[in-house]
């Protein structure tokens, strides 16, 4: 088996403030999602991306960077906190083109 | 464009009565359905998921049929434990872009003693 780290768990930062989240995964995939967690609104897609260096736009990617430096890490980038930001964000990973997507616990924001 | 369906955000049922969650989807292919499961402080993780040959996956006592005639895939137990108090969530992979998973809202099944 394998597992996904993310990381900090618990950010907090301020309005304004530019703040990135990390995600490992030892499991080998090629393919690594970053999903955004609203209690109501379900788990949305912000960024994805098949291989290093490749990143695809989700529904929701507007307000956020990502970037792909190797295979087994994916980084998002949160360009300007606002407070409507507060919310858990869930790394992901899969084998391309297998359908079981394999999540992270999490990192939950808040920004003051 | 492809969406799922969760009309229950809170369920809450005492132990030992049946569960069934609903989801329904709209997609323009024939999608792969799933149901993940998120307990509190976890990950979500697969419970089960659609079969292309009609099988009925079971896990955990959970069981799923995908009805593509009423577009739904609700999930069910005969006998809620408390234990499964989780958040639950229907997800569909349309049939073209493998991988890219599009969720539900999510229901929140609470089982009380």
């Amino acid at each position: 088996g394998g597992i996904i780290t993310q990381t900090p768990k618990f950010l907090i930062g301020q309005e304004g403030q530019k703040l990135t989240l990390k995600c490992q995964q030892n499991f080998n995939h090629d393919t690594m999602y970053w999903y955004r967690q609203d209690s109501g609104k379900g788990l949305r897609l912000i960024y994805y991306s098949i291989t290093e260096n490749d990143l695809q736009k989700g529904d929701l990617s507007e307000g956020y960077d990502a970037s792909r430096e190797k295979k087994s890490s994916f980084s998002l980038t949160v360009t300007s906190a606002q407070k409507n930001e507060m919310a858990v964000f869930l790394c992901a990973s899969s084998v391309t083109g297998d359908t079981e997507v394999f999540f992270g616990k999490g990192t939950r924001l808040t920004v003051v | 464009g492809d969406s799922v369906t969760q009309t229950e955000g809170l369920v809450t049922l005492t132990e030992g009565l049946p569960v069934m969650l609903n989801c329904t989807y709209q997609s323009t292919y024939s999608p792969f359905l799933f149901w993940y499961v998120q307990h509190l402080n976890e990950a979500p993780k697969l419970l089960l998921k659609s079969f292309t040959d009609n099988k009925r996956p079971e896990h955990q006592g959970f069981h799923a049929t995908l009805h593509k005639s009423s577009s739904s895939f609700h999930l069910q137990k005969s006998s809620a434990q408390l234990s499964d108090s989780a958040l639950y969530y229907c997800a569909l992979i349309p049939n073209y872009n493998q991988g890219k998973l599009i969720f539900g809202q999510g229901t929140k099944l609470s089982i009380k003693p």
